[in-house]
């Protein structure tokens, strides 16, 4: 059975630092993965997909990567902002989505 | 282009009675994943529909049922409404040919059981 994690559970930096988040994954049998972003009482918005060929993917000051052999993905933000403040999801598809249980991100000024 | 539409946004009722929440996905889209989203369980799958026909499915009891439009648009219906149910529904939209299309998500309806 297909478990994500997510470490860590919670992130609180001051504005300007790189962050890095983790997700890791047990079956390495994912056609791809996703990247997203919930703020408080909202849906997802997708913020990269990585498919499972790709080593890399980048949008702007994010960066996610994927290591399909080992099952771990990271999302990079570089020079983070309050408005990066938010819980941050990933999940794997095997013909659904999978997630993980999220890291829940504040970056103060 | 518009984005996932769901409605209503919200939505409180009581134990035993029934609720049915509906989604518009992106305009060309025909897949349409629902899943349900607790403090307790986190995201889980419910299931999905693809040209009318439910593709996938969840593992949840019955009671949580769907089904897609001729017009790709989804409604799913919950039955006798369970205390646990509580919990925001959220919708999810793809292009759908194939089942790990990027998906993108609806707003949500919060549904409280009382």
């Amino acid at each position: 059975k297909q478990e994500v994690t997510q470490i860590p559970a919670a992130l609180s930096v001051p504005e300007g630092e790189n962050l890095v988040l983790n997700c890791s994954f047990t079956d390495s049998a994912i056609y791809n993965l996703q990247w997203f972003r919930q703020d408080p009482g909202k849906g997802l918005t997708s913020l990269l997909l990585i498919q499972s060929s790709q080593r890399e993917q980048t949008s702007g000051r994010l960066n996610a990567s994927l290591d399909k052999s080992s099952g771990r993905s990271t999302l990079y933000i570089a020079a983070s902002q309050p408005g990066d403040s938010a819980t941050y999801l990933c999940a794997v598809n095997t013909d659904k989505l999978i997630f993980g249980t999220g890291t829940r991100l504040q970056v103060f000024p | 282009k518009a984005g996932v539409t769901q409605t209503p946004r919200y939505l409180i009722k009581t134990r035993g009675q029934q609720v049915t929440l509906s989604c518009s996905p992106i305009s060309g889209h025909r897949s349409v994943s629902w899943y349900q989203q607790t403090p307790g369980q986190g995201l889980q799958f419910l299931f999905e529909y693809f040209s009318e026909t439910q593709r996938n499915k969840g593992n949840f009891p019955g009671r949580f049922s769907g089904r897609q439009f001729s017009n790709s648009r989804s409604e799913m219906n919950v039955s006798t409404l369970e205390l646990g149910d509580s919990a925001l529904y959220l919708c999810a939209s793809s292009q759908g040919v194939l089942t790990y299309n990027e998906q993108f998500f609806g707003p949500g309806t919060r549904l409280t059981v009382l």
